[in-house]
């Protein structure tokens, strides 16, 4: 069956950076594009940023464009989001999600920038 | 970016009501939307995409349809497990957007 693992999150101090995995397993990795979304606390979801499937196409959020990197492995059935100069609204927790049409998501990790 | 403005933002209902929540896209997107319900500290669980194609093992008491660019789910008759947070999403364009979300409480 299909499954996407988040890790990596914790806290962080602003200004910092950190890089989350998401493993996938289940499915052929490569065929897929991929997606980051994340949710503040209390707050609605926030669409983060998507790969293609093959890494060549790559599209971010306003809020996080120049601060964050998405990438992948496919060898290793992994999804990856570099996040640089933290910033306390980027405390979330954040979720992988299978492209098309979300049907599969990770379990989440939660992000927390503070100091 | 195309703008999705979901209403209303809190819903009071009982069980076995019927039960209506509606996105607006700010720019057609053809039937580039999905549904989602989500519980406390759990995922987003997709129960609707493509406007209206209810996801395998998802009650068919929850339905979709869209009119333009206006989308909407429909719960038939509430159950107590459909007390949530339901959000509705395009992927028309290359960034993706959420609707702000509904939050279906118990009357």
């Amino acid at each position: 069956q299909v499954q996407l693992v988040e890790s990596g999150g914790g806290v962080v101090q602003p200004g910092r950076s950190l890089r989350l995995s998401c493993a996938a397993s289940g499915f052929t990795f490569s065929s897929y594009g991929m997606h980051w979304v994340r949710q503040a606390p209390g707050k609605g979801l926030e669409w983060v940023a998507v790969i293609w499937y093959d890494g060549f196409f790559k599209h971010y959020a306003d809020s996080v464009k120049g601060r964050f990197t998405i990438s992948r492995d496919n060898t290793k059935n992994t999804l990856y989001l570099q996040m640089n100069s933290l910033r306390p609204e980027d405390t979330a927790v954040y979720y992988c999600a299978r492209d098309p049409d979300y049907e599969y998501w990770g379990q989440g990790t939660l992000v927390t920038v503070s100091s | 970016d195309v703008q999705m403005t979901q209403s209303p933002s809190s819903l009071s209902a009982s069980v076995g009501d019927r039960v209506t929540i509606t996105c607006r896209a700010s720019q057609d997107i053809r039937n580039d939307l999905g549904w989602f319900q989500q519980k406390p500290g759990k995922a987003p669980k997709r129960l609707i995409y493509a406007a209206s194609s209810l996801q395998s093992g998802v009650p068919s008491r929850f339905s979709g349809s869209r009119s333009g660019t206006e989308f909407t789910l429909t719960i038939s008759s509430l159950q107590p497990e459909d007390f949530a947070t339901y959000y509705c999403l395009q992927h028309n364009t290359y960034r993706h957007t959420f609707g702000q979300g509904t939050k279906l409480e118990i009357k």
